[in-house]
């Protein structure tokens, strides 16, 4: 079965600098992989996707994900955080041999941003 | 772009009754989810329907039921809440194909936040 792994509950950064969220996940092959971000109070909005070809992916609002696939993982990237970045923040992936396009989320990372 | 509404931001119930929580999309996706989020666990998937009048347990269907009987509207059914169904619920939609013939990812509503009493 796919698990996903989002190893950081908190993690607090700095208006300006850079930021890292880290993803593995577990499964046989490459699933579908996404980013999804949770403002407060609202649903859950795509980032990015990976589904294959070029393991850079860009994304909304500056972000970006880089796909490893020796270490399982997919780590989202910003390289100046802004205080509106301040939101929950979940990896996901899917089995692309799947049906229904299930996907399998992450425990969620939630980003503070300070002054 | 996609719509996924759900009717209530937030509603407040007792133990006991029986709640019903709707969900609209207006993309004529084929696919609807319903998932339970709750601090440190992440969402969950409760159940999930790929057409209409189908539908297929997720991982917490207890003490759930769905309904589809049309395309764009799919509702979660607690049968008699309880205090541990006090959660945050979204619903998603998806299609397994788009224009482009691609696989698309799950378009979310903005939640309920339902509480038991």
């Amino acid at each position: 079965a796919q698990s996903v792994t989002q190893p950081d509950i908190h993690i607090t950064v700095s208006e300006g600098a850079s930021l890292e969220l880290r993803c593995n996940y577990s499964y046989g092959a490459t699933p579908y992989l996404f980013w999804y971000v949770q403002s407060p109070g609202q649903g859950l909005q795509l980032l990015l996707k990976y589904f294959s070809g070029d393991t850079l992916v860009q994304g909304i609002k500056g972000f970006e994900a880089e796909f490893k696939r020796s270490q399982s993982s997919f780590n989202l990237r910003k390289p100046s955080v802004h205080w509106s970045d301040a939101a929950e923040y979940f990896c996901a992936v899917r089995d692309p041999n799947g049906s229904f396009q299930k996907l399998v989320f992450g425990t969620g990372t939630r980003l503070l941003v300070s002054p | 772009d996609v719509k996924v509404t759900q009717s209530s931001r937030y509603l407040v119930k007792r133990t006991g009754e029986k709640v019903f929580l709707e969900c609209v999309q207006d993309m004529d996706h084929e696919n609807m989810f319903w998932y339970r989020q709750d601090p440190g666990l992440g969402l969950r998937l409760i159940y999930f329907s790929y057409d209409v009048k189908m539908k297929e347990k997720g991982d917490i269907p207890e003490g759930y039921s769905v309904s589809r009987e049309k395309k764009e509207r799919f509702s979660l059914i607690l049968e008699s809440a309880s205090t541990n169904q006090t959660s945050m619920y979204l619903c998603a939609s998806s299609s397994p194909r788009d224009r482009d013939n691609s696989n698309q990812p799950q378009h979310f509503g903005d939640g309920t936040r339902l509480s038991i009493l």
